[in-house]
């Protein structure tokens, strides 16, 4: 079974603060891809991470993936009202073939209060 | 650019009846994927076709089904509907893999009473 792993499922901070959401699995994937997804709409795509090690930053958000390709985290600077949202790491397969796939972490609830 | 467009955005149908639901993939791009999303499973993967061939499946009853047109608008099909069939259905599109990522449409809610 391909599962992903998210923690925390459920982050209520105030605006300012600092957190971090983990992604964890025992599958090793071809990248590690975040969403953001807002009430009745799709999730969208805030990164893709590729190398095992890498890390990206976009403004107050840091990426991380691990060494192995097993495992991502998200680190927020100075959370804001706007940050609001559903948090949702996924995992790629190999792009070919049958194997192609993205299978999405549990997801982490995040509530930023001004 | 167009983004992925899903048609209808809501809908609402009796148990027993049968439902379509739409996607139009970005401009160029041959793959699309089909997710569920319930608050109690998260997304779950339902199937991918790429240039209108099913390249995977997820574990879904042969109750859900889909195609994709040469065009590569996807439609994807549940029939019998359930109670628990009740769930935000997501469409993505990509030039072909995984690994760079998906575009989602906004999805379709599905309400079966």
């Amino acid at each position: 079974t391909q599962l992903l792993e998210q923690s925390p499922q459920f982050l209520s901070i105030q605006e300012g603060e600092n957190l971090t959401v983990y992604c964890n699995s025992s599958s090793v994937f071809s990248s590690l891809q975040w969403y953001r997804q807002e009430p009745g709409e799709g999730p969208v795509l805030l990164v893709t991470v590729v190398t095992g090690g890498e890390v990206k930053k976009l403004k107050r958000l840091t990426f991380q993936f691990g060494d192995a390709r097993k495992d991502s985290s998200l680190h927020i600077t100075a959370a804001q009202p706007g940050d609001t949202g559903l948090y949702l790491c996924a995992g790629a397969f190999n792009g070919r073939g049958a194997t192609n796939k993205l299978i999405f972490g549990t997801g982490t609830l995040l509530a930023v209060q001004p | 650019k167009a983004g992925v467009t899903q048609t209808p955005r809501y809908l609402i149908k009796t148990r027993g009846q049968q439902v379509t639901l739409s996607c139009s993939p970005i401009s160029g791009h041959r793959s699309v994927s089909w997710y569920q999303q319930t608050p109690g499973q998260g997304l779950q993967f339902l199937f991918e076709y790429f240039s209108e061939t099913q390249r995977n499946k997820g574990n879904f009853p042969g109750r859900f089904s889909g195609r994709q047109f040469s065009n590569s608008r996807s439609e994807m099909n549940v029939s019998t509907l359930e109670l628990g069939d009740s769930a935000l259905y997501l469409c993505a599109s990509s030039w072909g893999q995984a690994t760079y990522g998906y575009t989602f449409g906004s999805g379709t809610r599905l309400t079966v009473v």
